[in-house]
């Protein structure tokens, strides 16, 4: 799985957009990004993926610039429920999921 | 209804006791995994199991040993418990295929070795 490198921590204002960043600069062509997050005291959950193209669920938006090498998770309108610890990974189909240390992002009102 | 279910939720024994964890997933799928959070919060990967089958075996000590009675659960026993099992331990699932699998995580088991 190719290393992914988060920003520690980071801010952001209830109701505004978060935009989480991510670097994944030796991703291989088969490795999808995926993003999870923790609540604290729980257990991680899955947020979105992507392999080339830009995505959007009911959660959150993920863009993927042109040469894979990072990518922007986005979470439109974040709420205090938003607060938590989240991962970016980028893994191949079927293959373990590596976390790393994440980005903590706390959403202050 | 809960798609992976672990217990128990809290755990506390002491050194040398053996100890186990269930798991079980209703969403139909035929991976299932064990993670371990440690202190610093790191999650990796203990096992993973494919129908059954071990497919994911992180050089965890021998200490450790999973069991997949069936597709639907995935057990660990922990003999000879020592200090440094102390953590939260992740169940997850996922289906196996062709595309990306997503996922689904438990609620953890937090295991306090005394």
């Amino acid at each position: 799985d190719a290393k992914t490198t988060q920003p520690p921590s980071m801010d952001c204002a209830e109701g505004r957009a978060a935009n989480l960043p991510c670097n994944h600069s030796t991703i291989s062509g088969n490795e999808y990004v995926y993003w999870y997050r923790q609540i604290h005291s729980q257990g991680p959950q899955y947020i979105i993926h992507g392999l080339k193209n830009n995505e959007t669920n009911e959660m959150a938006s993920l863009i993927i610039t042109e040469d894979r090498k990072s990518s922007t998770l986005i979470l439109p309108h974040a709420t205090l429920r938003d607060t938590a610890v989240y991962y970016c990974i980028a893994s191949a189909a079927g293959n373990k999921l590596t976390f790393g240390g994440g980005t903590r992002v706390l959403v202050k009102p | 209804d809960t798609a992976v279910s672990q217990t128990p939720k809290y755990l506390v024994t002491q050194m040398g006791n053996d100890k186990s964890i269930k798991c079980e997933q209703n969403l139909g799928h035929d991976t299932m995994y064990w993670y371990k959070q440690d202190s610093k919060k790191f999650l990796k990967i203990m096992f993973s199991y494919n129908n059954k089958e071990l497919i994911i075996n992180e050089t965890v000590p021998n200490r450790f040993s999973p069991k997949s009675p069936d597709k639907a659960h995935l057990n660990l026993h922990i003999n000879s418990l020592e200090l440094g099992d102390s953590a939260v331990y992740f169940c997850a699932s996922s289906q196996a295929g062709q595309g990306p699998d997503t996922q689904y995580f438990g609620p953890g088991t937090r295991l306090t070795v005394l």
